[in-house]
């Protein structure tokens, strides 16, 4: 079975950093593509990442520049290191494997002062 | 960027009714479109992908098709569990990009 658990949301203040993780189990996250999206509270879903197993990331305009993905493929695991943080980013990011086949539970992060 | 429009953003439907929801891509995007559902409060869940198949477990009465830019999902007999809101998403193309939503409420 395919699990996803994401952890690393915070309350940050605006200018801040944060990294997320997601851990998976029951497949590789070497072997699929991996993306996350997030959800402002009250919004609808935002894509904001994907990473190729070849190492190929593609971002959404809104983060380009501040977020970066990545994959540690010896932890099953999926990053997203953020940076810059504006109050505009607060929002539930979730993981989700290839065109968001499997989603995990989401982590909230709030940038605020 | 292509732009996915939604249509209705909001419906009030019985149990039992048909419903319909359609997905307008702002240019073609083959079929590389998915729909999700997230009922409130609860993760999203991929219903379909590449626009027509059905995600393995979920119910046989939700079906997708469409090609190009016109997609459609339909519900053949509403069911009290399938109140939600509905996305599509467009993975044809970077950014990729997900409808505003279709919330279905109960009439």
């Amino acid at each position: 079975e395919v699990q996803l658990v994401e952890s690393g949301g915070d309350l940050i203040q605006p200018g801040g950093s944060l990294r997320l993780s997601c851990a998976a189990s029951g497949f590789s996250v070497s072997s699929d593509y991996m993306t996350w999206v997030r959800q402002a509270p009250g919004k609808g879903l935002e894509w904001v990442s994907v990473t190729y197993s070849d190492e190929n990331t593609h971002y959404a305009d809104s983060v380009k520049g501040r977020f970066t993905i990545s994959r540690d493929n010896s932890k099953n695991t999926l990053y997203l290191q953020m940076n810059s943080l504006r109050v505009d980013d607060t929002a539930v990011y979730y993981c989700a494997s290839g065109s968001v086949g499997d989603w995990g539970q989401g982590t909230l992060v709030t940038v605020s002062s | 960027d292509i732009q996915m429009t939604q249509s209705p953003s909001a419906m009030s439907a019985s149990v039992g009714d048909r419903v319909t929801i359609t997905c307008r891509a702002s240019q073609g995007i083959s079929k590389y479109l998915a729909w999700i559902q997230q009922k409130p409060g609860k993760v999203p869940k991929r219903l379909i992908y590449t626009a027509s198949t059905l995600q393995s477990g979920v119910p046989s009465r939700f079906s997708g098709s469409g090609s190009g830019t016109e997609f459609t999902l339909t519900i053949s007999s509403l069911q009290p569990e399938d109140f939600a809101t509905y996305y599509c998403l467009q993975h044809y193309s970077y950014p990729w990009t997900f409808g505003q939503g279709t919330k279905v409420e109960i009439k």
